[in-house]
């Protein structure tokens, strides 16, 4: 099974910060990698799709990067609506692994 | 509108079932792939099983496997999930999700529409 780790657990920033989260693989996915912003009660929303690919309706103040094993969420401009957590997700196997999530809290 | 919605929640007693129900909407369902999702209280989230378009494959997690089982029914464009042998740690909000359609020559995409989620609360 592919296991996915995200790095912080917890970020802590101000509006207008640009602010990076990281996950790595624990073996190479190439580019099938997502990212997803969660808040509290609700279901996951789509940010970034095959690494760096931005959703439809998704502010371009979000973008991706990555292959291979390690892959970042950029930020790069904090407005109040980003504060929420972030995952990623694998999907180079059928076994869709999430991180176990980034909590962007305010500063 | 594309939607989901999953029912079948509730309160089940250890070592009891429940089977939760995931009815789509607005797109052609025979054609998706569809997963569940769980996040117990305060955690983050756990993908728990996955099944195919024709409902011919599927997988699940080791946390699962051997007590849920998923399937599908395309006339009735709804997925199900059994959950058998429940334990207290089962506890949590599960979410059915279909992924974006792929394009190309890869087979799998990341989802794009989820359903609210429906609460199952294992205790006695």
């Amino acid at each position: 099974d592919i296991q996915m780790t995200q790095s912080p657990s917890t970020l802590s920033a101000s509006v207008g910060d640009r602010v990076t989260i990281t996950c790595r693989a624990s073996q190479s996915i190439s580019t099938w990698l997502a990212w997803y912003q969660q808040k509290p009660g609700k279901a996951p929303k789509l940010l970034i799709y095959e690494a760096s690919s931005l959703e439809s309706g998704v502010p371009s103040r979000f973008s991706g990067s990555g292959s291979g094993t390690e892959f970042t969420l950029t930020i790069s401009s904090l407005q109040p609506d980003d504060f929420a957590t972030y995952y990623c997700q694998q999907y180079n196997s059928y076994l869709y692994s999430f991180g176990q999530g980034t909590k962007l809290e305010i500063k | 509108e594309v939607q989901l919605v999953e029912s079948g929640g509730g309160l089940a007693q250890p070592g009891g079932s429940l089977r939760l129900s995931c009815e789509a909407s607005g797109f052609i369902f025979s054609n998706f792939d569809l997963i569940w999702v769980r996040q117990a209280p305060g955690q983050g989230l756990e993908w728990i099983s996955y099944i195919s378009s024709s409902g011919r494959s599927m997988y699940y997690a080791d946390s699962v496997k051997g007590r849920f089982t998923i399937s599908r029914d395309n006339a009735n464009n709804s997925v199900l999930l059994q959950m058998s042998s429940l334990r207290a740690e089962d506890t949590a909000i599960y979410y059915c999700s279909r992924p974006r359609p792929t394009s190309g020559w890869y087979p799998k995409s990341a989802f794009d529409i989820w359903g609210h989620g429906t609460k199952v609360t294992v205790s006695s």
